[in-house]
């Protein structure tokens, strides 16, 4: 079956550094991987996503994920995190094996930027 | 463009009752797709709908259903309500079905509360 895990609940990291949000997949075939983030109060926003090709995905709001098949990861970054960055975060897996092509989401992960 | 439109934002219901939640998807955009978010249960797949038929179907009992009408809106409907489906309903759209690249683009959310 697709699964995806998010191993951290909350990620915590000061203006400015580098972050990082984790993200672990499993899956039969090629994998389909997204992000999405979500604001308070809000619905979830794509931010990018791997499909095939350059194992470093460009994304919005300067983000970007890098796909390892070999770790079977697809990790979320940006360089220099922002205060407004701070959200809930998830990501998904796109089920090809049972046909319905519906995503399964992770459980989320909280990233508080700290001033 | 147009995001996502779900309308009510918010309600409060009673125990029992039954609820629709309306659902506009992007311009152009064919398919829609139900999720249940709540804090224990993260986001799950509640439906497909795609030219008026339903595609897919998450593991929820029977009181939750759904429609689709032909200039793609949609609608979902929960009858005889239980204190434990309180919850954001958001609605996604994309362009078609299936396809595994294919992105979905989620709504602002409906936030309901059963009491």
């Amino acid at each position: 079956a697709q699964s995806v895990a998010q191993p951290e609940d909350q990620v915590n990291v000061a203006e400015g550094n580098p972050l990082t949000v984790k993200c672990t997949y499993s899956v039969s075939g090629n994998p389909y991987l997204f992000w999405y983030v979500q604001y308070p109060n809000r619905g979830l926003q794509f931010l990018l996503k791997y499909i095939t090709g350059d194992n470093l995905v460009k994304g919005s709001y300067g983000f970007e994920a890098e796909f390892n098949k070999s770790q079977t990861s697809f990790h979320l970054k940006k360089p220099s995190a922002l205060v407004s960055d701070s959200a809930l975060y998830f990501c998904a897996v796109r089920d090809i094996s049972s046909g319905t092509y519906k995503y399964i989401f992770g459980t989320g992960t909280r990233l508080k930027v700290l001033a | 463009k147009a995001g996502v439109t779900q309308t009510p934002r918010y309600l409060i219901k009673t125990r029992g009752q039954q609820v629709t939640l309306s659902c506009s998807p992007i311009s152009g955009h064919r398919s829609v797709s139900w999720y249940q978010q709540t804090p224990g249960q993260g986001l799950q797949f509640l439906f497909e709908y795609f030219s008026e038929t339903q595609r897919n179907k998450g593991n929820f009992p029977g009181r939750f259903s759904g429609r689709q009408f032909s200039n793609s809106r949609s609608e979902m409907n929960v009858s005889t309500l239980e204190l434990g489906d309180s919850a954001l309903y958001l609605c996604a759209s994309s362009l078609a079905l299936g396809g595994a690249g294919n992105t979905i683009y989620f709504g602002e959310g409906s936030w309901l509360t059963v009491v």
